[in-house]
């Protein structure tokens, strides 16, 4: 079964940092496009980065650029988001999420991991 | 960035109904539409791609429909676990956006 497990989340003050997981089985993350994707308390889905099938692209929403850095570690096929500066909008649940082509059009997010919390406050 | 609306935000139906959610972009994304089912405490789940292409293991009272700027989820006959938030995302351009989520209730 294909499967992603976040974990990393917690409580932080504003201007610190967090590191967020994302371990996968069954599936490869050498192999795969990946994405992070977060949720605020009530609110919707907002994707914040992803990092491409060769692990070199990158990108980021402008509101965590510079702040925020992707990566994956083949290795341990998983998957990481390095979060610096950390504000206190950037509470939410944080997704990773496996990212596929389709056919016709695009891509698509097929797997999604149950998310991990992450809360900045003081 | 590309702007994803959903309409209504929810809707109160009862079991056997037929539901419809629209989605509209703030511009062209040809068939560029995904849309997503989201239960309370619970990761999204993958339903349609290119706007109207059921993902595998969706049930067939599922379906999408739309191109340019304006798409539709319909639900045919609306089932007791259909209950949830739907969501629709455009993967035409960076950053990926979502629209802000259909709320489906039980009436």
């Amino acid at each position: 079964e294909e499967q992603l497990v976040e974990s990393g989340g917690g409580m932080v003050r504003p201007g610190g940092s967090l590191r967020l997981s994302c371990a996968a089985s069954g599936l490869s993350v050498e192999d795969s496009a990946m994405s992070w994707v977060r949720q605020a308390p009530g609110k919707g889905l907002e994707w914040i980065s992803g990092i491409n099938w060769n692990g070199v692209s990158t990108g980021y929403a402008d509101f965590v650029k510079g702040r925020f850095t992707i990566s994956r570690d083949i290795a341990k096929n998983s998957l990481y988001l390095q979060m610096n500066s950390l504000r206190a909008e950037d509470t939410a649940l944080y997704y990773c999420a496996r990212r596929i082509l389709t056919i016709y059009y695009g891509d698509a997010f097929d797997i999604w991991g149950q998310g991990t919390m992450v809360t900045v406050s003081s | 960035d590309i702007q994803m609306t959903q309409s209504p935000s929810s809707l109160s139906a009862s079991v056997g109904d037929r539901v419809t959610i629209t989605c509209r972009a703030s511009q062209s994304i040809s068939g560029y539409l995904n849309w997503y089912q989201q239960k309370l405490g619970k990761a999204p789940r993958f339903l349609i791609y290119s706007a109207s292409n059921l993902q595998s293991g969706v049930p067939s009272r599922f379906s999408g429909s739309g191109s340019g700027t304006d798409f539709t989820l319909t639900i045919s006959s609306l089932q007791p676990e259909d209950f949830a938030t739907y969501y629709c995302q455009q993967s035409y351009s960076y950053p990926r956006t979502f629209g802000q989520g259909t709320k489906v209730e039980i009436k």
